[in-house]
């Protein structure tokens, strides 16, 4: 069994400030892990994603993402909130090694303050 | 390249009555999703297709919902007869494969009165 926790339903940040999304999965294999964003009234958007290899991963419009296992972690980062990046964003689970659905968290809704 | 497309985008109707839902899905992709999404929370899967075959329906109301994907291409998706807490929004996605990120169409907000 898999699940996603996200801390936070709602997050505020000021423009320029740095963006902390938080995500801790529970998977009994080693994950996939994503993160998505949603804007109003549009379907999600893929902003990055961890398979294997290296830890660190950078995805789109800034956005950096650091699969830390020993904290079951995949918190999402960005150094400076722009306006633009005011969204839901959803963190997700699967993994490889056969079917396995994709399990989406329950959201974050970020905030950005001019 | 073309993304998902799915109709209609806004849909109202009284309870018990039935509904439909088109997606039409990137072109080459093999796997199909359909999630139902209520408000305030994280999409939840309902069926997933591998071609024309289903994958995954765990989750589905198998008693009011029913989806088919013929073909292996387009999809519909069914809700006969609908009650009020079936008031969501339905995206559909689609992938190359189970293991690659999913592509998502804009979603139909349903309303049921």
């Amino acid at each position: 069994a898999q699940s996603v926790t996200q801390l936070g339903s709602h997050v505020s940040v000021s423009e320029g400030a740095l963006v902390l999304l938080r995500c801790n999965y529970s998977s009994s294999v080693p994950p996939y892990l994503f993160w998505y964003v949603q804007y109003p009234n549009q379907g999600l958007q893929l902003l990055l994603k961890y398979t294997t290899g290296a830890t660190l991963v950078k995805g789109i419009n800034g956005f950096e993402a650091e699969f830390k296992k020993s904290e079951t972690s995949f918190h999402l980062t960005k150094p400076s909130a722009h306006m633009s990046d005011a969204a839901e964003y959803f963190c997700a689970v699967s993994h490889s090694g056969g079917y396995q659905k994709v399990t989406f968290g329950t959201g974050t809704k970020l905030q950005v303050i001019p | 390249e073309a993304g998902v497309a799915q109709s209609p985008r806004y849909k109202i109707i009284e309870k018990r009555q039935s509904v439909a839902f088109w997606c039409n899905p990137i072109s080459g992709h093999a796997t199909l999703y359909w999630y139902q999404q209520i408000l305030g929370q994280g999409p939840k899967l309902l069926i997933q297709f591998q071609n024309n075959g289903v994958v995954d329906d765990s989750q589905l109301p198998k008693d009011r919902f029913s989806a088919e994907r013929l073909k292996g291409v387009d999809s519909t998706l069914k809700i006969q007869p609908a009650k009020l807490e079936d008031s969501a929004v339905y995206l559909c996605a689609s992938s190359l494969d189970y293991r690659q990120p999913q592509h998502f169409g804009d979603g139909t907000r349903l309303s049921i009165l």
